[in-house]
This record gives C-alpha cells, structure tokens and sequence, in this order.
C-alpha cells in the first residue's frame, strides 16, 4: 500500500548518458518534491511542483530538470549526469507547502 | 552556511537506554520543527514533529523537547530497542513550506 512510488529502485546509468527517474503517488497531492541525498548526507531540495507550477531551487543545477505531466506522476530527468550526480533521488508528495511531505523509497543512481 | 545543525553525527546506546539527539537552528522564522527515521535503503518517514509555541511533545517512546530562546530543539528516544537502529534527520520548515534538514545522526542499538 505504498502511496508514493517511485521506479525504478535503482539505476545505473552511464556517464554523460540521459536518465529519467519516476514518481508516482496515489494521494491525489497537490505537492511533489524532488531531493537529491548524497551518501551519508541531508536530503536537498532540487525542486518541487504546486500542481503544474514548477518551482527550482536557485542552487540546482542546469542538469536536472522535470516534468509533471498529471498529477499523479512526475519525473526527474538528468541531462548529462556526471560521477557526482550519483545519490539516492527522493521523491515526496504533501497536500500543500505547510503539510506534511511523504516520502518514497527513493531510487539510487549510479553513474559509471 | 548549514541553517539546522544536528549532533551528534553517530550514536551508540546500550538497549533500554535513552538516546538523544540534539538540533539548532538560525532562522527564527521557521514555523515548524519535524523529525525523520530512515532506514537504509528507504526514504525518510515522519516521526514526530513540534511547532514552536509548545515546549515538548511526546508519542509513545519519542519526545521532542524544544527551546525557543535557545533555538534548540532535541528528540529523546526512552527504551531503546535495535528496531530503533536508523538515521534520524531534524528538520525546520520555512515560511514556503521548503524543509531545511539537519545532518542526520546514525542511531545503533546494541542488544
């Protein structure tokens, strides 16, 4: 009965190469976050959506954009990922800004 | 500049026993203070959380204390149990709802 899904588990993918992380959440939330946590670190913010507004954090790199085509699903996308892009990628979805965010299994990257 | 400082950044405790974890913080404007479990290979889940007109708030095992004056807040966890063995991350919550978390600390309970 997990609420917010993402797939796959765990990716490899090569350096330079373009990966598409997904998430999905059956909550109906207006809210959907993603976070980069590098090993042994806090999760970072990278961006999030209201509904459709899309809403980047000034430090996120060029490299990552993303897209919520519904509300259900939303996607994180890595144009060129380089060796430092490996990390766990959490997705997390909330009924507004002041509620309480949920948090998915997270998906971890590698780059080789 | 590290907004939420959490330590300390790895603990040991002897089951039965209380570990505590200690936060602080910079921004006097963040509006709510939540604490996150993780195990490894999981994504963070909601704990416990306190806003900043209330001193301490308790559910079952774990209480948050919280010192407005001191901009301090610390989780306790009474009666340790290895099922507790996690990385625990403090948060803060800014006025648009953006988290700023902690370090984290890496909780081991021995048997």
């Amino acid at each position: 009965d997990a609420m917010v899904i993402q797939n796959p588990r765990y990716q490899v993918t090569q350096f330079g190469k373009p990966v598409t992380l997904s998430c999905s959440q059956t909550l109906n939330h207006n809210v959907m976050y993603w976070y980069q946590q590098k090993s042994s670190q806090a999760p970072k913010l990278l961006f999030h959506y209201y509904d459709k507004d899309f809403n980047n954090e000034a430090d996120t790199p060029d490299n990552f954009q993303s897209r919520r085509p519904n509300t259900s699903f939303c996607f994180l996308d890595i144009r060129s990922p380089g060796l430092g892009d490996a990390a766990m990628y959490l997705c997390a979805s909330g009924t507004g800004f002041k509620a309480e965010a949920f948090f998915g299994q997270g998906t971890r990257l590698t780059v080789v | 500049q590290q907004q939420v400082k959490q330590s300390p950044q790895s603990l040991i405790v002897q089951k039965g026993g209380i570990s505590i974890i200690n936060c602080a913080y910079e921004n006097t404007a963040f509006d709510y203070f939540p604490w996150y479990q993780q195990f490894p290979g999981k994504g963070p889940a909601l704990l416990i959380a306190i806003r900043p007109d209330v001193s301490e708030k308790k559910e079952g095992r774990f209480t948050i204390s919280f010192n407005k004056s001191a901009k301090q807040f610390s989780l306790h966890i009474m009666d340790s149990q290895p099922g507790d063995s996690a990385t625990y991350f403090c948060a803060a919550r800014e006025e648009t709802g953006k988290l700023i978390f902690g370090q984290g600390t890496t909780l081991q309970v021995k048997p």
